[in-house]
């Protein structure tokens, strides 16, 4: 059985930093793509980041580049997300979510975490 | 880069269907999608991908009841025997560059 479970949110001042980790199991880790998408209060879904399976490739929202790293540990199983300079406007659920194609990049995602809770305020 | 859109909003009765639409930039007909339904209070969760031949791949679990189909730039989630527990927000999804969520739907049972 698949599980992601995101790790990692609290408070946090305007200008600060963050680090969220997801814990995988039940698949092949390495062997797929995976990525960060947000939820801020009552609005939709949006991506943020994704990370191949070998780490090698990266890719982000300009709404979050040049202030967030996207990284992960394939020998533990760990995705993770650096979040540094964080705004008001970064406030939002974080979930971590695999990419359903082995091998490929981006793609449909086909299991998500329970998310976690991300509050910017002064 | 592309867009998906979807109305705000759908409603049907218990035990009806429902066919929820998701509609593809111009110029970006042929890409396929994916669905997630999202619960109340919940996190996301896969429905299908669907491709662009109406082709489509379910997630596990999903019951029978959720179907889809593709015409043109038209994706469509099917929602037959409604139950109460289908009143959620639905999401469509594709990527290129990256990945692109359209704005959901919120299903309401009456």
């Amino acid at each position: 059985e698949v599980k992601l479970l995101e790790s990692g949110g609290g408070l946090v001042q305007p200008g600060g930093s963050l680090r969220l980790s997801c814990a995988a199991s039940g698949f092949t880790f390495s062997s797929y793509a995976m990525t960060w998408v947000r939820q801020a209060p009552g609005r939709g879904l949006e991506w943020v980041s994704t990370i191949s399976g070998s780490g090698g490739s990266t890719y982000y929202a300009d709404s979050v580049k040049g202030r967030f790293t996207i990284s992960r540990d394939n020998s533990k199983n760990m995705l993770y997300l650096q979040m540094n300079s964080l705004r008001p406007e970064d406030a939002a659920v974080y979930y971590c979510a695999k990419i359903l194609i082995r091998g490929v990049v981006i793609s449909a995602l086909d299991y998500w975490g329970q998310g976690t809770l991300v509050t910017v305020s002064s | 880069q592309v867009v998906l859109t979807q109305s705000p909003s759908a409603s049907a009765s218990l035990g009806a269907s429902v066919k929820l639409t998701c509609t593809l930039s111009s110029g970006h007909s042929s890409y396929d999608i994916a669905w997630h339904q999202q619960q109340p209070e919940k996190g996301p969760r896969y429905l299908m991908k669907l491709n662009s031949d109406g082709s489509h791949t379910k997630g596990d679990g999903i019951s029978d009841r959720f179907s889809g189909s593709s015409s043109g730039p038209e994706r469509y989630l099917t929602i037959s025997s409604l139950q109460s527990e289908d009143e959620a927000d639905y999401y469509c999804q594709t990527w290129g560059t990256g990945i692109v969520f359209g704005v959901g739907t919120k299903l309401t049972v009456l």
